[in-house]
């Protein structure tokens, strides 16, 4: 098992800035094997993959968020961060951190946080 | 992007049953698919990973199969756990895509 934790804000004002932090326990972190991930729920069930970064910093986004997306690690305290610009109703979601396999599935998930967008 | 398609959408079936489930992709994604159970209030649950390889502590009633664009997931001998949302991803370098999900409910 590798236990990974969401944390932030469950409301989130439209036009601001949507900000969560995932820390995982366990001591794989820095592991060079494993990218980590941030994956949203839609209500109503779709699953969208929004990108995933190694340890290094090196990152990967869907590219219809590119331009409102960040996502950053601090290996110190083994967490990575997103951070979703100008959120809108849409954005509405399940937000779940996840570990990335050496093969590129997705083996370990958070519990997911709900995210409200709304004022 | 890459598109994932399942169907069906729902399936009804009882306890006993074999089913399975299809996924197809908008191109070819070799054999990096991946299959995930998710129960309400829970997060997905890795089944199987590149296509068809199990992934540890989970029944052998469970087998993935296919390569490029067609794959399938079969559950034989259904059991009442086994009552679920199923989702199909596909990942490659630099994306992941899921299929919008397949309930299997109970008859």
């Amino acid at each position: 098992q590798v236990p990974l934790q969401e944390s932030g804000p469950g409301l989130v004002k439209p036009s601001q800035t949507l900000s969560l932090t995932c820390t995982v326990s366990g001591g794989s972190f820095s592991n060079g094997s494993y990218y980590w991930s941030w994956i949203r729920q839609f209500p109503g069930k779709g699953l969208e993959w929004i990108g995933h970064i190694y340890y290094s910093g090196r990152s990967y986004y869907k590219p219809s968020l590119t331009n409102r997306l960040t996502i950053s690690v601090d290996t110190s305290k083994s967490q990575f961060f997103l951070k979703l610009n100008s959120v809108t109703a849409a954005d509405t979601a399940i937000y779940y951190c996840a570990r990335r396999s050496a093969y590129g599935h997705t083996d370990f998930w958070g519990q997911g946080t709900l995210v409200t967008v709304s004022s | 992007d890459i598109q994932m398609t399942q169907s069906p959408s729902t399936l009804s079936a009882s306890v006993g049953d074999s089913v399975t489930i299809t996924c197809r992709a908008s191109q070819s994604v070799s054999s990096w698919l991946a299959w995930y159970q998710q129960k309400p209030g829970k997060a997905p649950k890795l089944l199987i990973y590149k296509a068809s390889n199990l992934e540890n502590g989970v029944p052998s009633r469970f087998s993935g199969s296919g390569s490029g664009t067609e794959f399938t997931l079969t559950i034989t001998s259904l059991q009442p756990d086994d009552f679920a949302t199923y989702y199909c991803q596909q990942y490659n370098a630099y994306s992941n895509t899921f299929g919008q999900g397949t309930k299997v409910e109970m008859k």
